[in-house]
């Protein structure tokens, strides 16, 4: 079971942003992923491995974490980051995803 | 580059098959887990299961007992059928491509709306 939080954050542009992720038991940083959900939209990805950011990413998100703890880090929130945010692990269930934070830009 | 793009019918009554398909263009299903995830209005995401092209299947053990994915290689498709349906079987359903090289979900059709209800 993977638990996110906070279940919101409303944060002012340019602060930043961290979203946690814990899991009910260790789980391999290779197969723990972060996805961006904005209204009306598929997910995308964002981190994958923990820690490496997708393709076309900027460079302001950040993954980081191993074993049941894992963080995002938005580090200057810009208007467009405004979404919902999931993480997910592939492992023996075999696919779960953490129940999201919303991120609101004041 | 990839696209995926659901279809089929948004409408499906209790107790029915809900029946979705999945349309792969820009890279071969011969390659790469071909996968179901599935998101209630206003909730999270659900994963339902994964085709391989050589029939290999994976479901979620929630699910497991009420459905079926396949894959068609000569159609480019995959499809997912999902038995005796209930209101709780409502939600915007997504089809995705898995990433070996990334071990996530890269590609995202844009999902399709399908209501359970009589």
């Amino acid at each position: 079971v993977l638990t996110q939080s906070p279940g919101t954050l409303s944060l002012s542009p340019g602060e930043r942003a961290t979203l946690s992720c814990w899991a009910s038991q260790s789980v391999s940083s290779s197969y723990l992923t972060w996805y961006q959900q904005k209204p009306g939209q598929a997910p995308r990805l964002v981190i994958y491995g923990a820690s490496s950011r997708a393709t076309g990413i900027p460079d302001r998100f950040s993954g980081s974490g191993s074993g049941t703890d894992f963080t995002l880090t938005i580090s200057r929130l810009e208007p467009e980051d405004s979404a919902v945010y999931y993480c997910q692990h592939y492992g023996t269930s075999p696919v779960t995803f953490g129940g999201g934070t919303k991120v609101e830009i004041k | 580059q990839v696209q995926l793009q659901e279809s089929g019918p948004g409408l499906v009554k209790p107790s029915e098959t809900l029946s979705l398909t999945c349309t792969v263009s820009g890279a071969s299903m011969n390659s790469y887990y071909w996968n179901w995830i599935r998101q209630p209005p206003g909730k999270g995401l659900e994963w339902i299961g994964y085709a391989f092209h050589s029939g290999a299947t994976k479901y979620s053990p929630s699910l497991k007992s009420r459905v079926s994915i396949s894959v068609d290689t000569s159609r480019n498709q995959f499809s997912l059928r999902l038995n005796s349906v209930t209101a709780a079987d409502t939600a915007l359903y997504y089809c995705a491509k898995w990433s070996e090289r990334y071990n996530a979900f890269d590609i995202w059709g844009r999902g399709t709306m399908v209501t359970a209800s009589s």
